[in-house]
């Protein structure tokens, strides 16, 4: 699993509340990132970090805002839930030496009511 | 068009037959290609990865990259039932700054005993 864990596992919340979700790694790898899959969406980068307080903007950021302030943490905040972000979060690593494989962690279920 | 584009199948094969799963991607100058697979609830798994015309072999597996038709494969040799499960295509696409992936959809695999 790469040394990442995810946290929570699975959370229900409802629409307009402030959701965090947090990732964490212990081999201390400079590129994290932040994914959704939707049936029918497949994987989508959210935002990704490439190092401390070092982010951008993936695929579909809009609704999210991310912080890295540790090597080790990289957080995903959505403000204010929406039904629409009712998904499966993942966050992965970049350990490849060349070919940026990436690894995931087991992955968030969040449901937003 | 998808950048990167899968057959969602399902594909169906009996047991100990040859499985083909294809990706195609529109990026011509992507570099490398990544094949993951993914059982149901579960986080994608890194099974092979190929940056260079030809096949790349390893065990079971064989990955096939041809860059001037834009695609990959990815074939099962003695499939079995635990081979079911979703087979993403993941590409480094050079358009893409850092070190992004962009994935397919994903092709589901049933192996049927």
């Amino acid at each position: 699993d790469a040394g990442i864990t995810q946290s929570p596992r699975h959370k229900v919340t409802e629409t307009g509340t402030p959701v965090t979700l947090r990732c964490h790694q212990t081999e201390n790898h400079r590129y994290m990132y932040w994914y959704r899959q939707d049936p029918g969406h497949g994987l989508r980068l959210i935002h990704y970090s490439y190092g401390v307080k070092d982010t951008d903007k993936g695929e579909v950021s809009d609704g999210y805002s991310v912080s890295r302030s540790k090597t080790e943490d990289f957080l995903l905040t959505l403000e204010s839930a929406t039904s629409s972000q009712t998904s499966v979060y993942f966050c992965a690593i970049m350990a490849g030496q060349n070919y940026n494989e990436q690894f995931f962690g087991p992955g968030t279920r969040l449901t937003v009511l | 068009q998808k950048e990167v584009e899968q057959n969602s199948g399902p594909l169906s094969v009996p047991e100990g037959a040859i499985a083909s799963l294809n990706c195609t991607y529109s990026d011509r100058g992507s570099q490398s290609f990544f094949w993951y697979r993914q059982y149901s609830g579960k986080s994608p798994e890194l099974i092979m990865f190929i940056y260079s015309n030809g096949d790349k072999e390893d065990g079971r597996f064989t990955a096939q990259l041809n860059k001037a038709s834009q695609y990959v494969s990815l074939l099962i040799r003695d499939s079995q039932p635990s081979d079911s499960a979703t087979y993403l295509c993941a590409v480094n696409l050079l358009a893409l700054s850092g070190n992004m992936l962009t994935f397919g959809g994903g092709t589901r695999l049933m192996v049927k005993p």
